[in-house]
C-alpha cells in the first residue's frame, strides 16, 4: 500500500519569509496529491491540490510541484503571515479509486510576527 | 452551502461501551469516508460510504463498522471500546466521479475512552 512521508515536522519561519513542507510517496500509481491545512480544534481544509498530468500548480500565496519520477511533491507558502500558522497535512491516493486516501504525519508550521 | 457536519462534537465514553458518531455530507456529495487521527499524527482511512455500501476498508477491526442512508448521510459505531480508541474521529465527503475527487472533511467528533 502506499506510504507517506512528510518533513519537516516543525517549521517555523518570520512574517514575510517562504515555508516548504516536502511529501514522498511510495506508489507510483499514485496521482491526486492534496494538502490540508488544520487549525486547532477544527478539521483539515485543503487548500491545495495537484493531479500527475501538471508539474506544478499555484494559487496566490501557495504553490505545490510534483516530481513523478521521484516520487515527491513539496507545498511552498510565500509572504507567510501569522494566520499561516497550522499544521499542514499532505496525502496521496489513486484519483480513480479515491478511497484509501493516506496522510503524511503532519507539519506544524508556526509563523512569528 | 452548509460543509460537512458532525455530531457531536466531543463525546466520553468508558472501557467496552459503544459509540455512534454521525456525517452529513457536502450538498450534492454521494460518497463519506470515515477517518481516525490519533494525538499529532495524520489522519488514517476508516472505510468510505457509497451507495449505501462499504466500499473499501483501511487496518481496522471489525469492531469499526457504518451504515450510509438514503440522504447521504452515514454513521460510524465503534463497539467494545477500548483506551486506544481515543481519537478525532473525521468525516470526509465526495463526489464520486473520474473528474471529481476532492474530500472535504469535517470538524471532526472527539472521542474519549476513559
Amino acid at each position: 500500500g502506499e506510504n507517506v512521508e512528510q518533513h519537516p515536522s516543525t517549521l517555523s519561519v518570520q512574517e514575510g519569509d517562504s515555508a516548504v513542507i516536502k511529501c514522498t510517496y511510495s506508489d507510483s500509481a499514485s496521482n491526486y496529491f492534496p494538502w490540508y491545512k488544520q487549525e486547532l480544534g477544527k478539521g483539515p481544509q485543503l487548500i491545495i491540490d495537484i493531479r500527475s498530468n501538471v508539474g506544478e500548480k499555484k494559487d496566490q500565496r501557495i504553490a505545490v510541484t510534483l516530481n513523478k519520477t521521484a516520487k515527491h511533491f513539496s507545498l511552498h507558502i510565500t509572504e507567510t503571515q501569522p494566520e499561516d500558522s497550522a499544521v499542514y497535512f499532505c496525502a496521496a491516493t489513486w484519483a480513480d479509486n479515491n478511497n484509501d486516501m493516506r496522510f503524511g504525519a503532519g507539519t506544524r508550521l508556526t509563523v512569528k510576527p | 452551502d452548509a460543509g460537512v457536519t458532525q455530531s457531536p462534537t466531543h463525546l466520553i465514553k468508558t472501557r467496552g461501551q459503544q459509540v455512534t458518531l454521525r456525517c452529513s455530507p457536502k450538498s450534492g456529495h454521494d460518497t463519506v469516508s470515515w477517518y481516525q487521527q490519533a494525538l499529532g499524527q495524520g489522519p488514517q482511512f476508516i472505510f468510505q460510504y457509497y451507495e449505501e455500501e462499504e466500499r473499501q476498508r483501511g487496518n481496522f477491526p471489525d469492531r469499526f463498522s457504518g451504515h450510509q442512508f438514503p440522504n447521504y448521510s452515514s454513521e460510524l459505531n465503534v463497539n467494545a471500546l477500548w483506551l486506544g480508541d481515543s481519537a478525532l474521529y473525521l468525516c470526509a465527503s465526495s463526489f464520486d466521479s473520474p473528474k471529481t475527487d476532492t474530500q472535504y472533511f469535517g470538524p471532526g467528533t472527539r472521542l474519549t475512552v476513559l
